[in-house]
């Protein structure tokens, strides 16, 4: 099984609020794991990709963190929320035939 | 750097209609290549891939063809529906390790 799973599906929080988005994924242990910000109307942007347990490497500096605590769980975070955190988070892993497969992905709104 | 560059949509076509999206790529090496789909509301899928230089990915009618001498991986559907309505992203990724680089997606438009 590849299935990813994210929650929340959909979120609404203020500016300054704190986040935590959870993604876990079935299957076959150690995976890659991702996390890609989609912005209204534009592409897919990857914010941070991780190897292994409390391995993270981060693309683009910004306000957001990520973590993983388990093998199969990947945490994306924030301390405090701004409006440019607004967006669809997608949350990926790999296979041994170098695709990517995609959960469902969460919307947040910042307001 | 490796990069992804596709058509700016979006692409509004009638049903039966041919389709064709561009994509261009910047790479190092040998990177695979692939097509995703975005349905309203989802998360992306994966349509068809190429791997080498001439391989052609196939799927649901679309096809595409990995060109290394114009660095390209065109998207293209003879007859497209309505249920083809989605944005399609194209991403490369390098052999040694999966990192995606995708590019900006093309949203497409069928109507009846």
């Amino acid at each position: 099984s590849q299935t990813i799973h994210q929650w929340p599906a959909t979120l609404v929080q203020p500016v300054g609020s704190p986040l935590s988005l959870e993604c876990t994924v079935e299957g076959t242990s150690n995976p890659n794991l991702y996390w890609y910000r989609q912005a209204a109307g534009r592409g897919l942007q990857l914010l941070f990709y991780s190897v292994g347990i409390g391995q993270i490497s981060s693309e683009v500096p910004q306000n957001l963190s990520a973590s993983r605590p388990q093998d199969r769980q990947f945490i994306l975070s924030s301390k405090k929320l701004l409006l440019s955190d607004s967006g669809f988070y997608l949350c990926a892993r790999d296979d041994r035939y170098n695709e990517q497969f995609f959960g469902p992905g969460t919307r947040l709104t910042v307001l | 750097g490796d990069s992804v560059t596709q058509m700016e949509g979006p692409v509004t076509l009638s049903e039966e209609a041919c389709l064709t999206i561009n994509c261009t790529y910047t790479a190092t090496g040998y990177p695979s290549l692939f097509w995703y789909v975005q349905y309203p509301g989802e998360g992306l899928q994966l349509l068809l891939k190429a791997t080498k230089a001439d391989d052609k990915g196939s799927n649901k009618g679309f096809e595409a063809t990995y060109r290394k001498e114009t660095t390209s991986f065109h998207l293209e559907k003879g007859s497209v529906q309505v249920s083809d309505s989605a944005v399609y992203f194209c991403a490369l990724s390098r052999n040694n390790f999966n990192k995606f680089y995708f590019g900006s997606g093309t949203k497409l438009n069928v109507k009846p």
